[in-house]
C-alpha cells in the first residue's frame, strides 16, 4: 500500500526561527511529490518536485527532493506567526494528480 | 477570480439520514477530485473524474457513498445512510490535467469544504 509519512506531527517555534519538515514515501510508482499549506480552510499548493536535488523556492520557503532516499524536505526561514498552519506533502503515483496525502505536519510560530 | 464552490459548507445531520454535498468544480477545468479528511486519517482521495467520466473511486465505501457529475458544472457526493464515522470534512477539487507525457504541472485548486456531523 502506498504510504506518506510526515514528521514531526506538531512543532511549535518562535517568530524568526528555521524549521524543516520531513516527508518519506512509498509507493508503488513515484512521479511527483507535493507540498500544501493547510490553514483554516483548504489546502494551497506550495511546490511540485519531481528530480531529485533540485530546490524549489519561494521567498523563505524551500524544498527539496531525494529520490534515493525517498524523502523530501520544506524548510522555512525567518518564521512568521502568518506560517502557522498544517503542512501536507503529497506524492502523485499516476501523473494524473491522484494523490496520497500524508497526515500533515502542524506548525504554530509564537510571536 | 475562478475558485471552487462547495454546498452546504456546514452540514449537521442525524445518523440514517441522506447527505448530498455539491462541487462546482472552475469552468474549463476537466478533472474532480473528491476528498475526506479527518484527524485520524488525515486528506484522503475518495474518487475522481476526468471529462465527467469517473476514473476511480477506490477510495470511497461503495456501500454507502456515490459520486457522481450529472454535467461539467456539477458534482455531487452522497452518503446515504450516513453514519456518525462519516463525520469529517469532505473536499472537492478541480484542475486541467493533461496527461504525463505533455509535462507540466497543473495544480489542483481545492473548494473551501463541507463540514459533515453525523450524530
Amino acid at each position: 500500500e502506498d504510504k506518506v509519512v510526515q514528521s514531526p506531527l506538531s512543532l511549535v517555534v518562535h517568530e524568526g526561527d528555521t524549521v524543516t519538515l520531513n516527508c518519506s514515501y512509498e509507493v508503488t510508482n513515484f512521479r511527483s511529490l507535493l507540498w500544501y499549506k493547510q490553514e483554516k480552510k483548504a489546502p494551497t499548493f506550495l511546490f511540485m518536485l519531481t528530480s531529485s536535488g533540485i530546490e524549489k523556492k519561494s521567498g523563505r520557503l524551500s524544498s527539496i527532493l531525494d529520490k534515493k532516499e525517498l524523502f523530501s524536505i520544506l524548510n522555512i526561514t525567518a518564521t512568521q506567526t502568518g506560517d502557522s498552519a498544517v503542512y501536507l506533502c503529497a506524492v502523485d503515483n499516476t501523473g494524473f494528480q491522484k494523490l496520497v496525502f500524508g497526515t500533515g505536519t502542524r506548525l504554530l510560530v509564537s510571536p | 477570480d475562478a475558485r471552487v464552490t462547495q454546498t452546504p459548507r456546514h452540514k449537521v445531520t442525524e445518523m440514517g439520514q441522506e447527505v448530498t454535498m455539491r462541487c462546482q468544480p472552475i469552468l474549463g477545468h476537466n478533472t474532480v477530485f473528491w476528498y475526506r479528511q479527518t484527524m485520524m486519517q488525515g486528506l484522503e482521495l475518495l474518487a475522481y473524474f476526468r471529462n465527467r467520466a469517473p476514473l476511480d473511486d477506490s477510495g470511497m465505501p461503495k456501500d454507502r457513498f456515490s459520486a457522481e457529475m450529472p454535467d461539467a458544472t456539477l458534482a455531487t457526493l452522497k452518503i446515504q445512510p450516513s453514519e456518525p464515522r462519516d463525520s469529517a470534512v469532505y473536499f472537492c477539487a478541480s484542475g486541467l490535467v493533461s496527461p504525463p507525457t505533455s509535462g507540466g504541472y497543473n495544480e489542483q485548486f481545492f473548494g473551501p469544504g463541507t463540514r459533515l456531523t453525523v450524530l
